[in-house]
């Protein structure tokens, strides 16, 4: 079964830095890959997504993500954080085969400060 | 403007009751998902539904259930049986004959147990 680890459960940074959020998974094949993001007391909207072909995948609001098959990772960045982006972050695996629901990481919080 | 639509948004419930909280969608996507979100815990797979009259227990399906009589919706019941109901509960749907797995999320109910 596939599984999902996101390393850091809070991360603050401050408005127009950088960020990187990590994501390991674990799954036997190349799988499908998902950043979302959520807003307090709201639903899951997608970022960004990663199926196959070029491992860097570009996403809504400014994000990317870039798959790294030797490390099992797939790590979402963004040159400089505005403070809408403060959220809680889910990095998700999708199986090829079998279960089709996916699996998600258990999140990062993300605070930004002026 | 298709989307997933979860009602109520707020649910109380006393010790001892069923409820079921509603999720319907007009995308024309054959999945559906439950998915209950614990504070640090990520997303956890209740139940899912392929297709139409068919559905199969996810990770965390003790005290749920769940009916799938129509395409557009996908009712979940949580039962008194259920010992630790309160969290938040997202629906999502997929378009079961895509490649990928990607789900669309509705805004999510919170149960809370009095």
């Amino acid at each position: 079964a596939q599984s999902v680890t996101q390393p850091d459960i809070h991360i603050t940074v401050s408005e127009g830095a950088s960020l990187e959020l990590r994501c390991n998974y674990s799954y036997g094949a190349t799988p499908y890959l998902f950043w979302y993001v959520q807003s307090p007391g709201q639903g899951l909207q997608l970022l960004l997504k990663y199926f196959s072909g070029d491992t860097l995948v570009q996403g809504i609001k400014g994000f990317e993500a870039e798959f790294k098959r030797s490390q099992s990772s797939f790590n979402l960045r963004k040159p400089s954080v505005h403070w809408s982006d403060a959220a809680e972050y889910f990095c998700a695996v999708g199986a090829v085969t079998g279960r089709r629901a996916l699996t998600f990481g258990s999140g990062t919080r993300l605070q930004v400060q002026p | 403007d298709g989307g997933i639509t979860q009602s109520p948004k707020y649910l109380f419930r006393k010790e001892g009751q069923n409820v079921t909280l509603s999720c319907e969608q007009n995308l024309n996507h054959d999945a559906m998902y439950w998915y209950r979100q614990d504070p640090g815990q990520g997303l956890r797979l209740i139940y899912y539904s392929q297709i139409v009259n068919d559905f199969q227990k996810g990770d965390i399906a003790e005290g749920y259930s769940v009916s799938r009589e129509k395409k557009e919706s996908f009712p979940l019941t949580v039962t008194s049986a259920q010992k630790n109901p309160t969290a938040f509960y997202l629906c999502a749907s997929s378009d079961r004959d895509r490649a990928n797995n990607e789900q669309f999320f509705g805004p999510g109910t919170r149960l809370t147990v009095l």
